[in-house]
């Protein structure tokens, strides 16, 4: 079975630009997270999907970044008008639709720079 | 508020000394308990997890961790590491049902050969 897949693994923009970031869960995972990795930091919640509905973007920020996992597609992580402190290795998780047993599988991450 | 401390941000060991990586944890109502851990230039992948039971759980490659409710503790050990044990190493917390986990901000290990 293919594993999370993230795509673009990196990805640069220049301040004020868009970024978007995708996650394919792996196969039978309706349930998405999204962490942020700064340097030297540990993963930072962002937010927890399931198809259709956000249950939890407590950790995202009010402004700029925005997130979906539509019915068919990809997880996506929209972040509008990029500064250089959104420069970070962002994963995505997946785990099983059965239960939530809290097992992530993650992806290898997408890092996006910020010039 | 719902919060995961690992006070060693950089262990150094040397090959066959004993593991213990501290873990402590902030959150509300039962919780589901991890380590996670990266080794270089890979995807974080789940070392061990407790939910419920045996308050001493067994993990892949010889860890182990305990859960000691009274001091909201879940710390990783290993009686003797190996140089391959070099890792990032992420202590996580979740609740029972449907909700977020969150992460610590990590150990860095590394052995000495």
């Amino acid at each position: 079975n293919a594993g999370v897949m993230q795509n673009p693994r990196h990805l640069v923009r220049r301040r004020g630009q868009e970024a978007r970031l995708r996650c394919s869960p792996m196969k039978g995972h309706s349930h998405v997270y999204w962490y942020r990795q700064l340097p030297e930091e540990g993963l930072k919640f962002m937010v927890y999907l399931q198809k259709e509905n956000i249950i939890d973007e407590s950790g995202m920020p009010k402004e700029r970044f925005s997130a979906e996992f539509p019915k068919e597609g990809p997880s996506i992580l929209r972040i509008q008008q990029v500064v250089r402190g959104d420069s970070a290795a962002y994963f995505c998780a997946s785990s099983p639709d059965t239960a939530n047993t809290g097992e992530l599988f993650f992806g290898e991450g997408s890092r996006l720079t910020v010039l | 508020a719902q919060s995961v401390s690992q006070h060693n941000h950089h262990v150094i060991l040397s090959e066959a000394a004993s593991l213990e990586l501290g873990c402590n944890y902030s959150y509300g109502g039962t919780v589901n308990l991890f380590w996670y851990v990266q080794y270089p230039g890979q995807h974080l992948q789940l070392l061990l997890k407790y939910f419920s039971g045996d308050p001493l759980v067994k993990g892949i490659k010889g860890f182990e961790a305990e859960f000691i409710k009274s001091k909201f503790s879940f710390n990783l050990r290993k009686p003797s590491v190996q140089w391959s044990d070099t890792a990032e190493y992420f202590c996580a917390v979740g609740g029972s049902s449907a909700s977020k986990i969150i992460f610590g901000s990590g150990t860095r290990l590394s052995i000495r050969p």
